[in-house]
């Protein structure tokens, strides 16, 4: 069984460009959420989808948006890139619903220069 | 809003031994569910073990285990016999109940270490 499945691994980008990430979750699963983990803010809720629906958003600014797919693989977007955009960025899936068992990919690695 | 609290920024000891990561919460939710996750070098978040909020009995994985103490609002992880690979950062997070919507809070994480 495949797990979660992040691309691109890494990559780098100049201040003011956009970017967009992807993530496949686990098959059956519906339920996507993304993280934004920095040493300094540590690992923190940026918004999560189920059916694709934005249920919930974490505290970020507008720049940092995200749709889900009918096959439920979901993409974050963030425009207008600053160099403390710099950071790992988790995608966890779950079936969603009463199943709490939640699983993160390997994450994206984002360098802003 | 929820907070963690993850005390120690790291901790070291020798391959064999017993180690227990402490965390705290606060919450004024009553459904909630509790997650450990490790997180080694290659960064990736692994599922540790999880407790729902309603269960009274401590959940146990393998070697590890939890002590929930709900009205003290602390969940700590205790590793037993630990191995080289259990080398990692750990997190404690909450979840509230509803559907997963709110996603999890983490706490900063303690740094384990487990020497040889």
């Amino acid at each position: 069984k495949a797990g979660v499945t992040q691309t691109p691994r890494y990559l780098i980008k100049t201040r003011g460009q956009q970017v967009t990430l992807s993530c496949s979750p686990i098959s059956g699963h519906r339920s996507v959420s993304w993280y934004q983990q920095t040493p300094g803010q540590g690992l923190q809720f940026l918004f999560e989808y189920f059916s694709e629906t934005q249920r919930n958003k974490g505290n970020f600014p507008g720049r940092f948006s995200g749709r889900q797919f009918s096959n439920s693989r979901s993409e974050m977007n963030v425009s207008t890139l600053e160099l403390g955009d710099s950071a790992l960025y988790l995608c966890a899936s779950s079936r969603g619903g009463a199943d709490y068992t939640i699983y993160f990919g390997e994450g994206s690695w984002l360098t802003v220069v | 809003a929820q907070t963690v609290t993850q005390s120690q920024p790291e901790m070291s000891v020798q391959e064999a031994e017993t180690v227990t990561l402490s965390c705290t919460y606060d919450t004024s939710e009553s459904n909630y569910y509790l997650f450990w996750y490790k997180q080694p070098p290659s960064r990736q978040m692994i599922l540790v073990i999880r407790q729902e909020a309603y269960k009274q009995q401590n959940a146990t994985e393998n070697r590890f285990s939890v002590n929930f103490q709900k009205a003290a609002k602390s969940f700590s992880l205790k590793i037993s016999d630990s191995q080289l690979g259990d080398t990692a950062m750990y997190f404690c997070a909450f979840m509230k109940g509803g559907g997963g919507a709110d996603g999890l809070t983490f706490g900063k994480g303690t740094h384990l270490i487990i020497q040889p």
